[in-house]
């Protein structure tokens, strides 16, 4: 059981924007950064956004995140077939002393 | 470019032992922390161990704590992780991962090692 909350799948069709929630508490998202990778098939996870919302080079800025409170989101914006992969909510969890991941959330574009 | 290139992952009868090594090149290797991050077959992302430089400062995941041990040799640019006490459920592809500020977020992971934790 992850301790970030997201919801196992979302779709959407190309061109639509679309979010995908992250749900946490107050020793991780609560008081800390949030970030988001993106695992496409048969890969190693891909570091997407940073500190809440910092892209690294590359990442097209149809990406991005919001966070308010414990809860954390990323939006997409004009959804591409390249985007179907699964996405990793992450933050720092003080009472841990370490990261947290969700469980994921495996986006198909239909 | 940064390069993470890890090895030794195997099949293990459960009890067993095994050590991971990630060789790291294209950045200053002391400059980072590192971290071993595991997942599952069909499941997500689990933060395993992490080291902030050659003397530690890091942590371990309880749920493998005191049987993992997580090291750096900062000679050859390298991250290890001792496994041993290995239980069915530690069967997971470990990746190795250099750290963004401290150990908050990983810009960088390998291709990762496939352990196998099996009778």
């Amino acid at each position: 059981q992850s301790v970030l909350t997201q919801p196992p799948s979302a779709s959407g069709t190309p061109g639509q924007r679309l979010t995908i929630s992250c749900s946490g508490s107050s020793s991780n998202i609560g008081g800390n950064t949030v970030n988001w990778y993106q695992q496409l098939p048969g890969t190693a996870p891909k570091l997407l956004i940073y500190s809440n919302n910092q892209r690294p080079s590359g990442v097209p800025d149809r990406f991005s995140c919001s966070k308010s409170g414990t809860s954390a989101s990323l939006a997409i914006s004009g959804l591409q077939s390249e985007d179907e992969a699964d996405y990793y909510c992450a933050a720092w969890d003080d009472s841990l002393n370490g990261p947290v991941f969700g469980g994921g959330t495996k986006l198909t574009v239909l | 470019q940064v390069q993470l290139v890890e090895s030794g992952g195997g099949l293990v009868k459960p009890g067993g032992s095994l050590r991971l090594s990630c060789a790291a090149s294209g950045f200053t290797f002391s400059d980072y922390c590192m971290a071993w991050i595991r997942q599952a077959p069909g499941k997500g992302l689990e933060w395993v161990s992490h080291t902030c430089s050659p003397v530690s400062n890091g942590n371990d995941a309880d749920s493998v704590k005191g049987r993992f041990t997580i090291s750096r040799d900062k000679a050859k640019d390298s991250l290890h992780l001792q496994m041993n006490s290995l239980r069915a459920e530690d069967t997971a592809v470990y990746y190795c991962a250099r750290g963004g500020y401290g150990a908050y977020y990983f810009d960088n992971w390998g291709q990762g090692t496939l352990v196998t934790v099996s009778s």
